[in-house]
């Protein structure tokens, strides 16, 4: 039972591509959050919903764009991919109504630009 | 500025050597303090949340406790399954977002 989820798991790609990724939660939470995770292990907050309503958007490039079909979903489009954007980005979720503010992650999507 | 910062940035131990790990915060406002687990490869594990000075919890070799600038992760006895990166993070009132430190690397040799 995968409580959060993403695909793909490895992502290789040209720089001036798009590409996008997908996650998705069976917790039953409402609210959801993209991080990005460099070199140095520091986990940095991108985006999050809440109940598809968006309620954080960091400074990101705007080349970066989230969409959120339904609370159970979150996917992270990429325009026009950089060297920059290579990293570890991570989906987490938890249940801001009922107060339960600890998230949980997904296992990680590993982008390499080349 | 609200400010997250976790020390030492790697501990090597030796099986049983029980060790603690500091995570100190400047912020206005502190809804929560979180501790995950990360092991290589992998998403972020949660492990405990802190809501007032003076707080413990506990699970097997690790005990998170918290004052009002920072927070302490015991590992007692640690073993070599116990070796990850362990990440802090708070909380703030008014906030959605958690705000993470740099997290410590423990290794712990048999």
């Amino acid at each position: 039972d995968t409580a959060v989820s993403q695909t793909p798991k490895y992502l290789v790609t040209q720089m001036g591509n798009d590409k996008s990724i997908k996650c998705e939660q069976n917790l039953g939470h409402d609210t959801m959050y993209w991080y990005k995770q460099d070199s140095k292990k520091f986990l940095k907050i991108m985006f999050s919903y809440n109940n598809k309503e968006l309620i954080i958007n960091e400074t990101v490039p705007n080349r970066f764009s989230p969409k959120s079909p339904d609370k159970a979903h979150l996917n992270l489009h990429i325009n026009s991919l950089e060297l920059g954007d290579s990293a570890v980005y991570f989906c987490a979720s938890n249940d801001l109504s009922g107060g339960a503010y600890e998230q949980y992650f997904g296992p990680g999507t590993r982008l390499t630009v080349t | 500025e609200d400010q997250v910062t976790q020390s030492p940035e790697a501990l090597r131990l030796q099986e049983g050597e029980s060790s603690s790990l500091n995570c100190s915060y400047t912020v206005s406002g502190l809804r929560g303090l979180f501790w995950y687990r990360q092991d290589p490869g992998k998403g972020p594990e949660f492990l405990f949340t802190l809501y007032s000075a003076g707080e413990e919890k506990e699970k097997e070799r690790l005990k998170a406790t918290l004052t009002k600038k920072e927070s302490f992760l015991h590992i007692t006895a640690p073993k070599p399954e116990d070796s990850a990166t362990y990440l802090c993070a708070a909380h703030l009132v008014n906030d959605y977002k958690l705000s993470f430190g740099a997290g410590t690397t423990v290794t712990v040799r048999a």
